[in-house]
């Protein structure tokens, strides 16, 4: 039982360069969101989508984009890597209804230099 | 004000003792509550749901407190193990989108 699946769990990028964290769930979950978590930070919200062909903005949206091509599947893009995007990117799903607990990928983490 | 509120601590107690932590939110729509883990550098992991009338898993209590809008975890009996960040989650009706509090660190030292 995978559960929610993150790839790449580790990647360096030269300032500039570009690349696309994918997500993967196997749990039938309407809802995913990506999220940053930098130390004193918290988790803040990048983007998230509420179904098949869905995506909106979060907290932290700007540098990003996404996609959800695939119930199963939320892509995070990075079209032009920034130092300030440093971070550890996690992945969460969730059933549909308030009283839903989300479930986590076991996080990318991205240095960007 | 944030949504959901947590002192960040650190806690820093010993082996053997009983700790709590408060989490208060400010929106009264909030309809669940949860208790989430986060070891270093790994994923949050759910530890226990809030139920209105509390609830009880081993060593861990969970509280709910609609009236004054805090929710509250009680660890008894600490282990080195049980140190960790602990996260406040609240859903509130009508919206996708947990709120995550900042955690509340705990430090269990021998």
């Amino acid at each position: 039982n995978a559960g929610v699946t993150q790839t790449p769990k580790f990647r360096v990028l030269k300032t500039g360069q570009s690349m696309t964290l994918l997500c993967a769930q196997d749990m039938n979950h309407e809802y995913m969101y990506w999220y940053r978590q930098d130390p004193g930070m918290g988790l803040r919200l990048i983007h998230y989508s509420v179904g098949e062909g869905t995506t909106a903005k979060g907290e932290v949206p700007d540098g990003y984009n996404v996609s959800r091509l695939k119930k199963q599947n939320f892509l995070l893009g990075l079209e032009s890597a920034a130092p300030s995007q440093t971070s550890v990117y996690f992945c969460a799903s969730r059933m549909t209804g308030y009283a839903t607990e989300a479930f986590f990928g076991q996080g990318t983490r991205l240095t960007v230099v | 004000r944030k949504e959901v509120e947590q002192d960040p601590g650190p806690f820093n107690v010993p082996e053997g003792a009983t700790v709590a932590f408060n989490c208060t939110y400010s929106n009264s729509a909030s309809q669940s509550f949860f208790w989430y883990r986060q070891d270093c550098r790994k994923e949050p992991k759910l530890l226990m749901s809030v139920y209105s009338s509390g609830n009880e898993d081993g060593r861990f209590t969970a509280q709910l407190n609609r009236a004054s809008q805090y929710i509250s975890l009680l660890i008894r009996d600490s282990k080195l193990s049980d140190s960790a960040t602990y996260l406040c989650v609240v859903n509130r009706g009508g919206s996708y989108i947990p709120t995550f509090g900042r955690g509340t660190s705990l430090i269990v030292h021998p």
